[in-house]
């Protein structure tokens, strides 16, 4: 199983905004299913939303609004992006790369984004 | 948004055998609804143990089962051993709508 490597997390000050991104060195498979994840510190898991092959996203409704998913059409690239930023954000993001039928097969390590001022 | 409910926390002993549940406010899981079982240690990112209710995971152990029974999902642990220690997160596919998921339960082995 091919590693995922995930970067763009670092302070951000209340307002801003977020961008992730994750890559996977793998052959390109027709069907896959991209997901982020969020963690924070202390507390449970929080589905944020995913983004399947052919483009089509889906969104926590809580978030929608200040969330954005970007795959690469080989589905090795997948980014997240994440607007007014406040400290509630505060978390560690995970994406996981899978398939329609097992959606959650390849976790990335974690990126820790804290907001604060 | 539907909530997902799961015990906080459980204790079982070595060697013994427990049944973590999820389920949801909206009533009875059904066939169109998939759920997942995540296990997550101190420090690590979480791994999948159990898809579409009763799949295993290709590194999930044997000791690990899942269920969907009387429109509650299940995760039954046979045989616990002190690494099976850590937080058990479920998630239920609503359809082909959001995925949301449950509190956690933190598994303790004692």
């Amino acid at each position: 199983q091919a590693q995922i490597q995930q970067w763009g997390a670092g302070p951000l000050k209340p307002s801003a905004s977020l961008s992730l991104t994750c890559t996977v060195s793998e052959t390109p498979f027709r069907d896959f299913l991209w997901t982020w994840i969020r963690q924070p510190p202390g507390k449970g898991l929080e589905w944020i939303g995913d983004v399947n092959e052919r483009g089509f996203a889906r969104y926590n409704p809580s978030l929608k609004s200040r969330v954005g998913q970007l795959v690469d059409t080989s589905g090795n690239k997948f980014q997240l992006r994440m607007t007014s930023m406040t400290g509630a954000d505060t978390a560690v993001y995970y994406c996981v790369k899978g398939t329609q039928t097992s959606p959650f097969d390849n976790w990335g390590q974690g990126s820790l984004v804290t907001v604060s001022s | 948004q539907a909530a997902v409910t799961q015990d906080p926390s459980l204790t079982v002993s070595p060697g013994g055998t427990i049944t973590l549940t999820c389920g949801a406010d909206t009533g009875p899981l059904t066939s169109d609804q998939s759920v997942y079982w995540f296990q997550q240690k101190p420090g690590q990112a979480p791994r999948t143990l159990i898809y579409d209710g009763t799949k295993k995971s290709s590194w999930t152990p044997a000791r690990f089962s899942g269920s969907v029974l009387g429109g509650t999902a299940a995760l039954t642990l046979s045989g616990a051993q002190p690494d099976d220690e850590g937080d058990y997160y479920c998630l239920v596919a609503f359809n082909s709508g959001p995925r949301v998921f449950g509190g956690g339960t933190r598994l303790t082995v004692v």
